[in-house]
């Protein structure tokens, strides 16, 4: 299986700010998703990533809270903007690899005061 | 409503007892993936299924997915403390080799 890096691994944030999520993988993928599970909760979909495109947002998700980039084939930023307690989750990308097989990284840890 | 219930919700077993958790959809599956993911971590992949019927296993783990590909299950055969951690199931719905659909997971805990 591919390396899925993500950073920050964890990060304690205050309101109103915005954090930028990076996801670097060590092959090149046409493209990336990015997930959110909520405390207690499973995963949805924020969106997937092309490159060379604008991001595709799934339904509640817009991109002027979540702003994504795609600037080559093995890496993506997520920005949470304008931070409040309810976009405290946990934040995943994944990418599809050889065998069909959706592989995720380890995940960033967000907590909003 | 939820697109892929799994059951039980959570579960505690005794080391050394098997035990079976499913994942259930009203949809036809294209791929059903079984994670399992440790607290606030992410999601280790351990298995995907495509065909009906199929079943695989890896160490004492054995999923199957059923032949209308619409369940499946999960068995641990002699469960180990290492087993614990949340079991996730996610399915490829539409088809298109994209984005995965969720359940809600299954806690499990294997005591000592």
């Amino acid at each position: 299986s591919a390396v899925i890096s993500q950073k920050p691994s964890r990060d304690i944030c205050q309101r109103g700010t915005s954090l930028t999520i990076q996801c670097q993988v060590d092959s090149q993928v046409t493209m990336m998703f990015w997930y959110r599970q909520q405390p207690g909760q499973s995963l949805t979909l924020i969106a997937t990533a092309n490159q060379g495109s604008e991001a595709t947002y799934e339904s509640g998700f817009v991109i002027d809270k979540f702003p994504i980039s795609r600037p080559n084939l093995t890496f993506s930023t997520l920005t949470v903007s304008n931070m409040s307690p309810e976009d405290s989750s946990i934040y995943l990308c994944s990418v599809y690899l050889q065998g069909g097989i959706q592989y995720f990284g380890a995940g960033t840890r967000l907590s909003v005061l | 409503s939820q697109e892929l219930e799994q059951s039980p919700q959570s579960l505690i077993v005794q080391e050394g007892k098997n035990l079976t958790i499913n994942c259930t959809s009203s949809k036809t599956l294209y791929g059903l993936y079984w994670y399992k993911q440790k607290y606030g971590e992410g999601l280790i992949f351990l298995m995907m299924l495509q065909k009906g019927g199929e079943e695989k296993s890896h160490e004492k783990i054995t999923a199957k997915l059923d032949e209308k590909k619409q369940q499946s299950s999960l068995h641990i055969t002699a469960s180990q403390p290492s087993h614990a951690g949340i079991y996730l199931c996610g399915a490829d719905i539409s088809g298109a080799n994209s984005k995965l659909t969720f359940g809600k997971g299954i806690t499990l805990s294997v005591r000592p």
